[in-house]
């Protein structure tokens, strides 16, 4: 069966930090993966997604990136955080054919000071 | 554009009251729509896929609907346990092989005992 998983599980982190946040799958190949963040009692806002290694499409300008250096990896970075950056961010995967639905980590609640 | 919007907002129920969550959705072409249970601080779970007008799926005392214009979220005698925010989703076919989705801002559902 397939697991996805996220870490660190929460972060406090000043403004001005970097930032890392990691996700993996397994149990999978080839998964489309997903960024999502989820501001306070608010639906989910996708950030970025991969169809492959290498490939990165963002969705919205912003102070952060994203990196897919393994199939089954995906990384959320920034250089410098804002106060705006906090929020609890989601990482989600999915098959990329048939259903196409998602499915999704425990997710990482970052708290920019 | 694409648009996924959900109501009511927040619901109360009484142990053993039934309702529906609505989900209204503005998708030419729909490609799924989906169904997933969020409890506070944790990644949302996946629910339901439905695809075309007509199509009913169940999960114990779940029953999501759909026609061509939104989905209903069925709750049949709840518990406290079903307590949690519910999200409904959309894939139009302009997500192409990316699997991305729209999702609805939620619907907070408080069953008290």
């Amino acid at each position: 069966s397939q697991t996805i998983h996220q870490w660190p599980a929460t972060l406090v982190q000043p403004v001005g930090s970097p930032l890392s946040l990691e996700c993996t799958v397994e149990g999978t190949s080839n998964p489309n993966l997903y960024w999502y963040r989820q501001a306070a009692g608010r639906g989910l806002q996708l950030l970025f997604y991969s169809v492959g290694i290498g490939q990165i499409s963002s969705e919205v300008p912003q102070n952060l990136s994203a990196s897919r250096p393994q199939d089954r990896q995906f990384i959320l970075s920034s250089k410098k955080l804002l106060l705006s950056d906090s929020g609890f961010y989601l990482c989600a995967w999915g098959a990329g054919h048939g259903s196409y639905e998602q499915y999704f980590g425990p997710g990482t609640r970052l708290t920019v000071t | 554009e694409d648009q996924v919007t959900q109501s009511p907002e927040a619901l109360r129920l009484q142990e053993g009251e039934s309702s529906s969550l609505n989900c209204s959705y503005t998708v030419s072409g729909l490609r799924g729509l989906f169904w997933y249970r969020q409890d506070p601080g944790k990644g949302p779970e996946f629910l339901f896929t439905l695809y075309s007008a007509g199509e009913e799926k169940e999960k114990e005392r779940l029953k999501a609907t759909l026609t061509k214009k939104e989905s209903f979220l069925h709750i049949t005698a709840p518990k406290p346990e079903d307590s949690a925010t519910y999200l409904c989703a959309v894939r139009g076919p302009r997500s192409g092989n990316t699997g991305k989705l729209i999702f609805g801002q939620g619907t907070t559902l408080q069953v008290k005992p």
